[in-house]
């Protein structure tokens, strides 16, 4: 089955520094990996999510960007801010083995701390 | 807000008890997905339906089980609490059969406390 990694497990920036949070995973038969955000008291929330006929997808001042040959992903965040402060997860879908089908295998979290 | 429900949002209750967690999908979503979160395991997959059916399962115990009703939403039923199941269950909804690449769209979670 699938197997992600995260990292790192935490990061600390500078209101109007960039983020990056970087996740490897392990089935090169994976082609949609989706990013979470989870501020406290909530659940998770989709960000953004890339599919793997492409290489990178922006959304304002959010990226996505994803090296099948590496099998690596990796979310970037640009002029970062307070509200930005959240837990992010990155994720992919469950192996075929086992009749895992439908559901997805998350990286164990990176907390961002944005300060002012 | 996702579209996702789920009650109650907190429950607290003792150790071999039994309780019900509930989760109404996003209007016209036909998966819904548990999920459990805990700080050691972090994001854990437990089970999924699609109209009804089981369709996937993943780490869930044998004393959980869940189920989806004809109006789609489902229940997770816990059984027998230990201490260990202390977390926070996420339900997540889809539109499809939950093929790769389906978006997953979580609610806002139960937690539960098991003293």
């Amino acid at each position: 089955g699938e197997n992600v990694e995260q990292h790192p497990s935490t990061l600390s920036v500078q209101e109007g520094d960039s983020a990056v949070i970087k996740c490897t995973y392990s089935d090169s038969a994976s082609n949609y990996f989706p990013w979470y955000k989870q501020e406290l008291g909530k659940g998770p929330q989709l960000i953004i999510d890339i599919r793997s006929n492409v290489g990178e997808k922006k959304d304002q001042r959010i990226a996505v960007t994803l090296n099948k040959t590496a099998k690596h992903f990796s979310l970037h965040i640009t002029e970062t801010q307070p509200e930005d402060s959240a837990v992010y997860f990155c994720a992919a879908p469950g192996g075929r083995s086992g009749g895992s089908q439908g559901n997805l295998i998350f990286g164990k979290g990176t907390k961002l701390s944005v300060k002012p | 807000d996702s579209g996702v429900t789920q009650t109650p949002k907190h429950l607290i209750t003792a150790t071999g008890q039994r309780v019900t967690l509930r989760c109404s999908p996003r209007s016209g979503d036909l998966s819904v997905y548990w999920y459990q979160q805990s700080l050691d395991q972090g994001l854990q997959f437990l089970i999924q339906y699609y109209n009804g059916e089981e369709r996937a399962k993943g780490n869930i115990l044998e004393r959980f089980s869940a189920q989806q009703f004809p109006d789609l939403h489902s229940e997770l039923n816990l059984s027998s609490l230990e201490l260990g199941d202390s977390a926070l269950y996420f339900c997540a909804s889809s539109l499809g059969s939950g093929g790769a690449g389906e978006t997953q769209y979580f609610g806002p979670g139960t937690r539960l406390l098991v003293l």
